[in-house]
């Protein structure tokens, strides 16, 4: 299979622990961005890198989160000090970046903060 | 106000019928408009996409934007059981989703056998 995978898919924490996601995009793909979804909304946009540069954040990306790529290939997002309120689905996408390119999802990782 | 606004349903129509999805939005920066599938604990897929008002055919898939009233929709003829699913309207500015893609909230199908 070679589309995006995320890691874990499931994981339960307590509130205030560290929890950390992986993302490894399509091969090739130079653009890689994270969205939150929870129960009944639509996903929202977090951040996005072109090739290892994190190019936008949005401003629902407190300062316990940090995203990062650090080689144009995989990516990890980072939750410090977890909230009930984090619990959600953490989708990553890709995107070849040339003109109308489409955004490939993975399967998410669901995060339960007790 | 939300930028995209759509119908959470739950919608529930008898399989064959013709089903019309919608969703409104208020940013007319908007220029790129999908409609992604959901399946229940999976992530979005593209179904379609296009960036200039009118219809656009695939399949048994019809997707229609009217950019005068910012507004775009989602036909689904012959509907089949395996369309049930959450449907996405997606819209992003400028002519590709290179960037962010601002989602509606999803209106979850249900096709009755």
């Amino acid at each position: 299979d070679t589309g995006v995978s995320q890691d874990p898919r499931h994981k339960i924490t307590k509130r205030g622990q560290n929890v950390t996601f992986r993302c490894d995009p399509i091969s090739e793909h130079n653009r890689l961005y994270w969205y939150r979804q929870t129960l009944g909304q639509g996903p929202e946009f977090l951040t996005y890198f072109q090739n290892e540069a994190q190019l936008e954040k949005s401003r629902l990306l407190s300062n316990r989160f940090s995203a990062e790529r650090p080689k144009g290939s995989f990516s990890t997002l980072e939750i410090q000090r977890t909230e009930q309120g984090d619990s959600a689905m953490y989708l990553c996408a890709s995107s070849y970046g040339q003109d109308k390119e489409t955004q490939y999802f993975g399967p998410g990782t669901r995060l339960l903060v007790l | 106000q939300k930028e995209v606004e759509q119908d959470p349903g739950p919608l529930s129509v008898p399989e064959g019928a013709i089903v019309s999805l919608n969703c409104t939005y208020s940013n007319s920066a908007f220029q790129y408009f999908m409609w992604y599938r959901q399946y229940s604990r999976k992530g979005p897929e593209l179904l379609m996409y296009t960036y200039s008002s009118g219809n656009k055919e695939d399949g048994r898939f019809t997707a229609q934007v009217d950019k005068s009233s910012k507004y775009i929709s989602l036909f689904i003829r012959d509907s089949q059981p395996s369309d049930s699913a959450t449907y996405l309207c997606a819209m992003s500015p400028g002519y590709s989703s290179a960037s962010k893609i601002i989602f509606g909230s999803g209106t979850r199908l249900s096709i009755r056998p």
